[in-house]
């Protein structure tokens, strides 16, 4: 099993441009989590997901979008980038709810804007 | 979801036993203890859950005393390697969405 896989790793975007963050499981995982980590700080999650076709805000959900059309991806769609946007951005699954079980995390996309 | 707190940073020797503590004054009945390790550029790993008592496995231990308000991970005989921040998450059934985030860990150095 490959886990949880993210593309690309790193990504330079200006201001006002658009991307899509892949995410990928292979662990038939129902639950699906998208994290931000801004240097020195810990995770704020952004969106997350129990299911394909169920989606739902995190903490900081401004500026992004995701949907799930099948259980193995979680694609993160930033529009309209803003340096605000700088940050590490961890995706991540779970066979249960977060809180009660075992998040396995990929292994991030270091975006800068600028 | 229950506040944790944790001490931001602390140092250690090699070989030395760490006990790193977080404390969740408001946990709720069904929730979890979860402790995290981060590396630098990379995701957290999972390193051990607990609700009640005492849970070991083959790299730590976490302690839970009864009224579960705070929880002890301890990390035996460290290493080089174990220098990470560590994270501890509290939640259940009940968390999710907004409620649902890790602070700023505890930052370990492990010292030769």
């Amino acid at each position: 099993n490959a886990g949880v896989t993210q593309t690309p790793k790193f990504r330079i975007l200006k201001i006002g441009q658009s991307m899509t963050l892949q995410c990928t499981q292979d662990m038939n995982h129902n639950y699906m989590y998208w994290y931000r980590q801004d240097p020195g700080m810990g995770l704020k999650l952004i969106y997350y997901s129990v299911g394909a076709g169920i989606t739902d805000k995190g903490e900081v959900p401004n500026g992004y979008n995701v949907s799930r059309s099948t259980t193995e991806d979680f694609p993160l769609r930033l529009e309209l980038a803003a340096p605000s946007q700088t940050s590490v951005y961890f995706c991540a699954s779970s066979f249960r709810q977060g809180g009660m079980d075992e998040q396995y995390f990929g292994p991030g996309t270091r975006l800068t804007v600028t | 979801l229950a506040k944790t707190t944790q001490p931001i940073s602390m140092d250690s020797y090699e070989g030395q036993e760490v006990n790193i503590t977080c404390s969740h004054n408001n946990i709720a009945t069904n929730d979890y203890i979860t402790w995290y390790q981060q590396f630098p550029s990379q995701g957290p790993r999972f390193i051990i859950q607990g609700y009640k008592t005492k849970v070991t496995n083959e790299v730590a231990s976490l302690f839970i005393p009864a009224d579960r308000k705070s929880s002890t991970l301890s990390l035996p005989r460290v290493s080089l390697s174990d220098t990470a921040v560590y994270y501890c998450l509290v939640g259940g059934p009940d968390n999710y969405g907004q409620n649902f985030v890790f602070g700023p860990g505890t930052r370990l150095s492990v010292l030769p």
